[in-house]
């Protein structure tokens, strides 16, 4: 049972455009969500949250937009960069169960910055 | 500051032999969780521990185990390993909040 679900494995954007990268969840518990990007053989890096009480959270290029009543939330990217490309992963949790605050990610979207 | 350091980086083993992973958290972090990553998939999470007791398990079979030191640090242990094993570890810490930085993770393959 997928409760996180990147239904796109791959996108390529043109450098200097927007990338925008979507996630789907099932699970209405979940409250706090995360974005981290991944390059090869190193562990993901964290990028951005949300709370559910927000709907957007915006940090440099990066911004968060998060649709309660779609369960839907989507990354941006403006503008991309070459250095941008790599596997990017959705991740939620529920804090209704403090101290056990484990992620539930998705599959992963494979970013291609185009130079 | 270091952030989170994980050892070591690669394995090999065989089917049926016992593995142990090690994980130092970054400073001043009381909470440390482990994920497999399977090739292809999204991390999977495994166990949290947060001041040295366990705080959640996912779905993964009694051949995993894990425990937190007094200073922190974490092992996972797996026994009896399986093919179905080979994976890429991580190692995530956290001040008991949902913002967990990752470790570069241990790449296990078993033959």
């Amino acid at each position: 049972d997928q409760q996180v679900k990147q239904n796109s494995p791959s996108l390529s954007v043109q450098e200097g455009r927007i990338s925008i990268l979507n996630c789907d969840y099932t699970n209405s518990m979940f409250d706090y969500f995360l974005w981290y990007k991944k390059y090869p053989a190193e562990g993901p890096t964290f990028l951005i949250s949300i709370s559910s009480i927000k709907d957007k959270n915006e940090d440099g290029r990066f911004t968060v937009f998060l649709n309660k009543s779609a369960k839907h939330l989507s990354l941006h990217i403006v503008p991309s960069q070459p250095g941008d490309s790599a596997v990017y992963f959705c991740a939620a949790s529920a804090s209704y169960d403090f101290g056990n605050e484990k992620l539930t990610f998705g599959t992963g979207t494979r970013l291609t910055i185009i130079p | 500051d270091a952030g989170v350091t994980q050892s070591p980086t690669h394995l090999i083993k065989t089917r049926g032999q016992h593995v142990t992973l090690r994980c130092s958290p970054i400073s001043g972090h009381k909470s440390v969780s482990w994920y497999q990553q399977v090739l292809g998939q999204g991390p999977q999470f495994i166990f949290q521990y947060y001041e040295k007791e366990e705080r959640g398990r996912g779905n993964f079979p009694d051949r995993f185990s894990a425990r937190q030191f007094p200073n922190y640090s974490s092992e996972l242990n797996v026994n009896a390993l399986l093919l179905g094993d080979s994976a890429l570890y991580l190692c995530a810490s956290s001040l008991a909040s949902n913002e967990q930085f990752f470790g570069p993770g241990t790449r296990l393959t078993v033959l």
